[in-house]
């Protein structure tokens, strides 16, 4: 079962703007991860937050995370052509269990 | 650092036949992954190992795949009988422990006609 829940399914945008993607889970966590994957390739991690943090920066992207509301966001500012890809939110359960992936967001960014 | 290693990166066969998908880890990761992803879905745990002892297989079918890793580094994950289902890219991670960060290999994309 997927237990990561992304918003928006999908998501156009131009150069230059900020995206912003959601992610919804239902159990508790050690910690929440976002990965990107390009069209036809395998998954890159981009930033890891523990379930006792609230916000984490790693160059453009920034990550919150609402524990009470079971939710995360990421976000990426000045937006580029070549951040056209899917990302997915996974969590990750207490014990450093097995990771859970969500369906992903796809974002298009448009030159 | 080299990364993930997964070989092959294609493969086409009839349903009923046999094949074979195989990963080399980022050395000295504990934890090794086996993941499945269709088309438009997020990739869907088939089996982690810690070491060579097997952590999670609940959603690993049994009755036609089956994965091992010997000696805690390689891995294979051969799927006999195909069936047409079983269409997807077949992703390798690892990590240096469970839950933690995970690298991903360039998948092996299956087709089964």
């Amino acid at each position: 079962s997927q237990q990561g829940e992304e918003d928006p399914q999908a998501l156009s945008i131009q150069e230059g703007e900020n995206a912003t993607m959601n992610c919804s889970y239902k159990t508790s966590i050690n910690n929440l991860q976002w990965y990107r994957q390009n069209s036809g390739r395998g998954l890159v991690h981009l930033i890891l937050i523990r379930s006792n943090e609230r916000e984490k920066h790693s160059g453009r992207l920034r990550v919150t995370l609402d524990t009470s509301k079971k939710s995360s966001s990421l976000l990426i500012t000045a937006s580029r052509a070549a951040d056209t890809a899917s990302y997915f939110c996974a969590t990750s359960g207490p014990g450093y269990s097995t990771l859970t992936f969500g369906k992903g967001t796809m974002l298009l960014v448009s030159p | 650092e080299a990364g993930v290693a997964q070989s092959p990166r294609y493969k086409i066969i009839e349903k009923r036949q046999s094949v074979a998908f195989w990963c080399n880890p980022i050395s000295g990761h504990a934890t090794l992954y086996w993941y499945q992803q269709i088309l438009g879905q997020g990739p869907k745990l088939l089996i982690q190992f810690q070491n060579n002892g097997v952590v999670d297989d609940s959603q690993l079918p049994k009755d036609r795949f089956s994965a091992e890793r010997l000696k805690g580094v390689d891995s294979t994950l051969k799927i006999q009988p195909a069936k047409l289902e079983d269409s997807a890219v077949y992703l390798c991670a690892s990590s240096l422990q469970g839950g933690e960060t995970q690298y991903f290999g360039p998948g092996t994309r299956l087709l089964v006609l």
